[in-house]
């Protein structure tokens, strides 16, 4: 079975830009989180997603929002990009969105904000 | 608030030695804990987990993990490691009690090196 994907691996945005990741999880599973992981900051949790509803948001700004489609996978979206927002964003999905369930986790995508 | 500590920074441990990754957890309720992997440039890969049961979880790559309730924690161990074991190692909890749904709460991370 694939494991998640995400696209772009890599991405160099200027200040101001915005941008959109792409999450396709693990065939069969419909939750899907989002993680920022950042060498100051370590792994901080974005958002989750279950049958393209919101289920948990983490404590970022509205210039981060996320959405899922019908099919599990998932998009997350960076606008008017700042300094710190360069980071590694990983993807994790799971069969539903239960605390006992294990979240298996993309490659993640790098972004660099110049 | 829920949280998860790993205490040391680094471990440095000689191949063919054991190896242990401390990890210290705070939760209300009850705790579902994990263990992850980083190689550098990668994703996180599942190690382990303890949701409820014997106290001793088995994990992937030989890996096995000791829950203990009444200190709150949940080291990683190893009973001989290897080179290729060199990575960034995480524990996360997570909290069913308080609808934390699939978030998980990481440690810092534990950088292990394992010389030959």
């Amino acid at each position: 079975k694939a494991g998640v994907t995400q696209t772009p691996r890599y991405l160099i945005k200027t200040r101001g830009q915005q941008v959109t990741l792409s999450c396709s999880p693990i065939s069969g599973h419909r939750s899907v989180s989002w993680y920022q992981q950042t060498p100051g900051q370590g792994l901080q949790f974005l958002f989750e997603y279950f049958s393209e509803t919101q289920r948990n948001k983490g404590n970022f700004p509205g210039r981060f929002s996320g959405r899922q489609f019908s099919n599990s996978r998932s998009e997350m979206n960076v606008s008017t990009l700042e300094l710190g927002d360069s980071a590694l964003y990983l993807c994790a999905s799971s069969l539903v969105a239960r605390g006992t369930d294990t979240q298996y986790f993309g490659p993640g995508t790098r972004l660099t904000v110049l | 608030a829920q949280s998860v500590a790993q205490p040391e920074d680094q471990v440095n441990v000689a191949e063919g030695n054991p190896l242990t990754v401390k990890c210290t957890y705070s939760v209300s309720g009850n705790p579902y804990l994990f263990w992850y992997v980083q190689y550098p440039n990668r994703g996180l890969q599942f190690l382990l987990k303890y949701i409820t049961g014997d106290n001793l979880v088995k994990g992937s790559y030989g890996f096995e993990a000791e829950f203990n309730k009444s200190q709150t924690s949940f080291h990683l161990k190893k009973p001989s490691a290897l080179v290729s074991d060199s990575a960034l190692y995480f524990c996360a909890v997570r909290d069913v009690g308080n609808n934390q749904g699939g978030k998980l709460i990481f440690g810092q991370g534990t950088e292990l090196s394992v010389k030959p």
